[in-house]
């Protein structure tokens, strides 16, 4: 089992929907979870993180996180053709420890 | 404030060989990590350096050695180069610990032939 997992995807959506990914973890000693965006061809661009049940808003995007499940999302709100990337997400043992990331959600926002 | 650059872009090299990464981190950021990215996949972390120390290495043989220096720029650097080292390297810096904040620089793309 992947200490980390996401649904490869290709998630489409179209412009304007909620964009909604998600991420399991297996280590529930796992403290702090993170998005990072990535376009094809550079490296991530981290969008939040998160480290406490419940929800976190930054602008269009919301993290969610359910320690008891295990289990965390992001949402994009208004989805914009420029949000097609693909989603990494991360789950990290400690603060500034080392990143455990999925294998990433591929979205795609369709005019 | 300058963002984390790497150098270089892309690098070909052939089995067996040797290969020197380089990475400067973001001002103030005294903590860098590498990480290896294959095609298709998440990032996988090499190791960490703070303050020139290594703080962590993940699944990666020897052969996969590391450097921070003073100014607490990094080096990566990778012995024997196998096919399957073939990936985009990248190299993530943060602020004196803790912080939760690691930022990527543009990587490294490795072609081993």
């Amino acid at each position: 089992q992947k200490e980390v997992e996401q649904n490869s995807g290709p998630l489409s959506v179209p412009e304007g929907a909620i964009a909604s990914l998600n991420c399991t973890y297996s280590d529930r000693g796992s403290q702090s979870f993170f998005w990072y965006r990535q376009y094809s061809g550079k490296s991530p661009e981290l969008i939040m993180f998160i480290y406490s049940n419940g929800d976190k808003e930054d602008g269009r995007f919301t993290a969610q996180l359910n320690k008891a499940s295990q289990y965390v999302s992001l949402l994009i709100r208004d989805s914009q053709p420029s949000d097609s990337a693909t989603y990494l997400c991360a789950s990290s043992y400690n603060q500034g420890g080392k990143l455990i990331f999925g294998q990433g959600t591929e979205l795609s926002v369709k005019p | 404030e300058t963002g984390v650059t790497q150098s270089p872009t892309h690098l070909i090299k052939t089995r067996g060989q040797q290969v020197t990464l380089r990475c400067s981190s973001q001002s103030g950021h005294n903590t860098v990590s590498w990480y290896q990215q294959a095609l298709g996949q998440g990032p996988q972390f090499i190791f960490q350096y703070y303050r020139e120390e290594e703080n962590g290495r993940g699944n990666f043989p020897p052969r996969f050695s590391g450097l921070q220096f003073p100014n607490y720029s990094s080096e990566l650097n990778v012995n024997a180069l196998e096919l399957d080292d073939s990936a985009l390297y990248l190299c993530a810096s943060s602020e004196t610990q803790p912080s939760y904040e690691q930022y990527f620089g543009p990587g490294t793309r490795l072609t081993v032939t």
